[in-house]
């Protein structure tokens, strides 16, 4: 079955610490995609990457950066020099598809509070 | 473009009332779905529509309906709240275009049910 877990339920941290966000999927399937959101405190939730099965390239977007490693099952997520407007509860998730449609599934989350 | 947008934004139910989510996106995107939040479960699948017409369950689609009469729109129904269905419940639609594109979010509705 497929799964994803985040085990940090929550982090702490002070501003401009460096923090990486756990992700650890099960799939059966060979071609897939696994997906970052963010939803801050005012609830929306907010797209951050896709990466898809065959492309393990480390990817960095300013100061967020993703390490996708099959071998491990890991997806992770590093924020560098965090700041207060990072805090937010992080989902990570992982497509699965069926012959009555593709859905997401997410992991329970992860908490980041950043304080000055 | 607004988006996918999602009414009401609150809720309260007693126990045993019905109501009607509504779900509706600007962007000809085939796919909706729903899900609902709570503390410590992350987002959980309720149901999907792949298409104007079809719906399909998800993760946790007891006590809930849904229709997808028109492609702009994806209805939830709750026919008797109970407590548990208390939630926070998102909305979510994307392109049939490429392949497991990102869904893009509603704002979500918080509904209490008495």
């Amino acid at each position: 079955a497929q799964k994803v877990t985040q085990a940090q339920t929550e982090i702490s941290v002070v501003e401009k610490e460096d923090v990486t966000l756990d992700c650890v999927y099960e799939t059966r399937d060979t071609t897939y995609y696994l997906f970052w959101y963010k939803q801050p405190p005012s609830g929306e939730l907010v797209f951050l990457i896709r990466r898809n099965s065959f492309d393990e390239q480390n990817e960095i977007s300013g100061r967020y950066s993703w390490n996708f490693q099959k071998s491990t099952s890991s997806f992770n997520f590093t924020i560098t020099a965090s700041q207060v407007v990072d805090s937010a509860v992080y989902f990570c998730a992982l497509s699965e598809y069926r012959v009555t449609g593709d859905k997401l599934i997410f992991g329970t989350g992860t908490r980041l509070q950043v304080f000055p | 473009n607004a988006g996918v947008t999602q009414t009401p934004k609150f809720r309260v139910l007693k126990t045993g009332q019905s109501m009607t989510l509504l779900c509706a996106q600007d962007m000809n995107h085939e796919y909706m779905y729903w899900y609902r939040q709570d503390p410590g479960m992350g987002l959980r699948l309720i149901h999907y529509s792949v298409g104007e017409g079809t719906t399909a369950k998800g993760e946790v689609p007891d006590g809930y309906n849904v229709s997808r009469l028109k492609k702009q729109n994806f209805l939830l129904g709750l026919e008797s709240a109970a407590p548990s269905q208390t939630s926070v419940y998102f909305c979510a639609s994307r392109s049939q275009r490429e392949s497991y594109n990102e869904q893009f979010f509603g704002p979500g509705t918080r509904l209490t049910v008495l």
